[in-house]
């Protein structure tokens, strides 16, 4: 599986957008970009995912360069409950539901 | 739909000792997978169970074992504790079949084991 890097932390002003970069330089066509969090005594949350297109839900948008080596999480108006250790994961298209976690970026909201 | 159920959510053992810990994964979904994590080693798979058969498998010692129901309900079993042993252990479960990795894995918030 491709390997990811991701800055150890972050801080974020409540209200603002929180932008969450990811560098998966070795990623190949055939694998998804996923995004988890943990909130600090809970299992991990899916937020999103993407192979391709950009991509956004109720919690998240998730952007992918056109070369797909690298992707930005973006909370638009973060609050204090998304302080979090942010995962980004690669993970094949096919098969295969071991996930491989780095040790992730840990985002904190400023009030 | 409910989550992903993991029991007990804490539990102290003592060395040794074995342990059995359960996972409910969330309705419809038939694959279960198992995580271990410590503040040193971080999220590690253990294994992955699906349609009662172990399907895939991390590196860990054979002390560690589980298996699948026909429900899709798993458990997780671990002889002969060691202190090491102490983490959080995740179950998470996903569709497991048709979706390949565009079916997301949802986790439980885990079971703190703790070896005295």
């Amino acid at each position: 599986d491709a390997k990811t890097t991701q800055p150890t932390s972050m801080d974020c002003a409540e209200g603002r957008a929180a932008n969450l970069p990811c560098n998966h330089s070795t990623i190949s066509g055939n694998e998804y970009v996923y995004w988890y969090r943990q909130i600090h005594s809970q299992g991990p949350q899916y937020i999103i995912h993407g192979l391709k297109n950009n991509e956004t839900n109720e919690m998240a948008s998730l952007i992918i360069t056109e070369d797909r080596k690298s992707s930005t999480l973006i909370l638009p108006h973060a609050t204090l409950r998304d302080t979090a250790v942010y995962y980004c994961i690669v993970r094949p298209v096919i098969g295969n539901e071991k996930l491989t976690f780095g040790t992730g970026t840990r985002l904190t909201i400023i009030p | 739909k409910a989550g992903v159920t993991q029991t007990p959510r804490y539990l102290i053992k003592t060395r040794g000792q074995q342990v059995t810990l359960s996972c409910s994964p969330i309705s419809g979904h038939r694959s279960v997978s198992w995580y271990q994590q410590t503040p040193g080693q971080g999220l590690q798979f253990l294994f992955e169970y699906f349609s009662e058969t172990q399907r895939n498998k991390g590196n860990f010692p054979g002390r560690f074992s589980g298996r699948q129901f026909s429900n899709s309900r798993s458990e997780m079993n671990v002889s002969t504790l060691e202190l090491g042993d102490s983490a959080l252990y995740l179950c998470a479960s996903s569709l497991g079949t048709g979706q390949g990795g565009n079916s997301p894995l949802h986790f439980g918030n885990g079971t703190r084991l703790t070896v005295t």
